[in-house]
């Protein structure tokens, strides 16, 4: 119930090309979805988020889209680059029925992004 | 802002002996978490502050671990004794209080062996 399940575990993408990686969660009353991105030797980074009001969400060459009905989103990476080349988690929180606090986002296993030149 | 700040960078110890993980958060920050990061298990939290008081502990794998927050500006993880499993990248973040964004420090390599 609390899982947030997320795929590719890997994907190698040629520069320019789309990324494309999914997640499935099953807890209806998760109401904020971010993406965070993680470089090597570093802590995740928030990348973009969305909330289920909305079904798709864009910031530059990101993009959320958001099925609330199939209980799945997933991020897409347009032209991408060598240096976009790293983890990306998606995770799932109902921070605003949990006293507004992040304590229950859960995270994704991950996905290791590669962009070849 | 210097962000989150985590010392040590790398924590190498022997089994049985004690680690203390430490942690900054950022200024006027009011919740702050521990994350534990392997390839098996991916991102867990352990604990997270609210205020400086402990709100949910749960993830806290045994009673070997215990974290503390005397004030808003520091916070330590300790493990005693520790144990080859407990080798893993642990994270702090801190975020304001109803705050949507998590900011992550670095991590501490800790090492078992």
């Amino acid at each position: 119930q609390q899982q947030v399940k997320q795929s590719p575990q890997s994907l190698i993408v040629q520069k320019g090309g789309i990324s494309i990686i999914n997640c499935a969660y099953e807890n209806t009353a998760f109401d904020y979805f971010p993406w965070y991105q993680q470089f090597p030797g570093k802590g995740p980074a928030l990348l973009i988020a969305i909330r289920p009001d909305v079904s798709e969400k864009k910031e530059g060459r990101f993009t959320i889209s958001f099925n609330k009905s199939a209980k799945q989103f997933s991020l897409h990476i347009m032209d991408s680059q060598p240096g976009d080349s790293a983890t990306y988690f998606c995770a799932a929180s109902d921070a605003m029925n949990y006293g507004g606090s992040q304590g229950n986002l859960i995270f994704g296993k991950g996905t290791k992004l590669s962009v070849k030149p | 802002d210097a962000g989150v700040i985590q010392s040590p960078r790398h924590e190498v110890t022997e089994m049985g002996q004690e680690v203390t993980l430490r942690c900054k958060p950022i200024s006027g920050h009011n919740s702050l978490f521990w994350y534990r990061q392997t390839m098996m298990r991916g991102l867990e939290l352990l604990i997270y502050f609210n205020n400086n008081v402990p709100i949910d502990d749960s993830g806290m794998p045994e009673d070997r671990f215990s974290a503390k927050m005397p004030n808003a500006s520091f916070s330590t993880l300790k493990i005693q004794p520790s144990e080859p499993r407990d080798s893993a990248v642990y994270f702090c973040a801190s975020s304001f209080l109803g705050g949507e964004k998590l900011f992550f420090g670095s991590g501490t390599q800790l090492s078992v062996l």
